[in-house]
């Protein structure tokens, strides 16, 4: 079975620019959720999206969004950029995803992003 | 609000020794805790988890405890290898609804 897989795997951006980044979970998997990690306040949930609807969200800024298509792909949109948008953001699937499921999560290799 | 704290940002030890690192939580017991494993530029992947309700579980050379009482996880990896050198992580229900909250990590070093 093929993992969960994350395009592209690098970008650069500069600041105002917005930036779509695509995540493919593992087939099967109904939950994606998505995740910024950054080496001073490491992995931070951004959002979780389950039958193409947004289920769970973290502390982002509106400038994060995100949705996901009837295939179980994801994409994750971040508009006007700042410096502090750089970052490894990971998305993650699992079948069902929820908080009785007690499930692992299976992630993807990542997208770095940097923003000039 | 639910908060994670892994102890030590970095571990070094020596190969075939026992590396022990430490997970600790703040509120409320958690109904599960997880560990993962990060290797520079990929992705967490997972290696156990282990319920509110268990004491100890094992896979292989790693055994994780849940203490809810010291609200503590520790998770130790015998006999270890250059090769379990990596970032460790901790992840436990942040929410209620049911997204993980990740600890920062532990980075092991394991020399020969």
């Amino acid at each position: 079975k093929a993992g969960v897989t994350q395009t592209p795997r690098y970008l650069i951006k500069t600041r105002g620019q917005q930036v779509t980044l695509s995540c493919s979970p593992i087939s099967g998997h109904r939950s994606v959720s998505w995740y910024q990690q950054t080496p001073g306040q490491g992995l931070q949930f951004l959002f979780e999206y389950f039958s193409e609807t947004q289920r769970n969200k973290g502390n982002f800024p509106g400038r994060f969004s995100g949705r996901q298509f009837s295939n179980s792909r994801s994409e994750m949109n971040v508009s006007t950029l700042e410096l502090g948008d750089s970052a490894l953001y990971l998305c993650a699937s699992s079948l069902r995803g929820g908080p009785l499921a007690q499930e692992t999560q299976y992630f993807g290799p990542g997208t770095r992003l940097l923003v000039l | 609000s639910q908060k994670i704290e892994q102890n030590s940002e970095a571990l070094n030890i020596q190969e075939g020794k026992t590396a022990t690192l430490t997970c600790n939580y703040t509120n409320y017991s958690p109904a599960y805790l997880q560990w993962y494993r990060q290797d520079p530029g990929r992705g967490p992947v997972f290696l156990l988890l282990i319920r509110e309700n268990e004491k100890e579980k094992r896979k292989e050379r790693l055994k994780v405890t849940f203490d809810t009482t010291l609200k503590q996880s520790l998770f130790h990896i015998t006999a270890s290898q250059p090769a379990d050198s990596a970032t460790y992580l901790c992840a436990l229900l942040g929410g209620s609804q049911g997204n993980l909250i990740f600890g920062k990590g532990t980075k092991l070093s394991v020399k020969p």
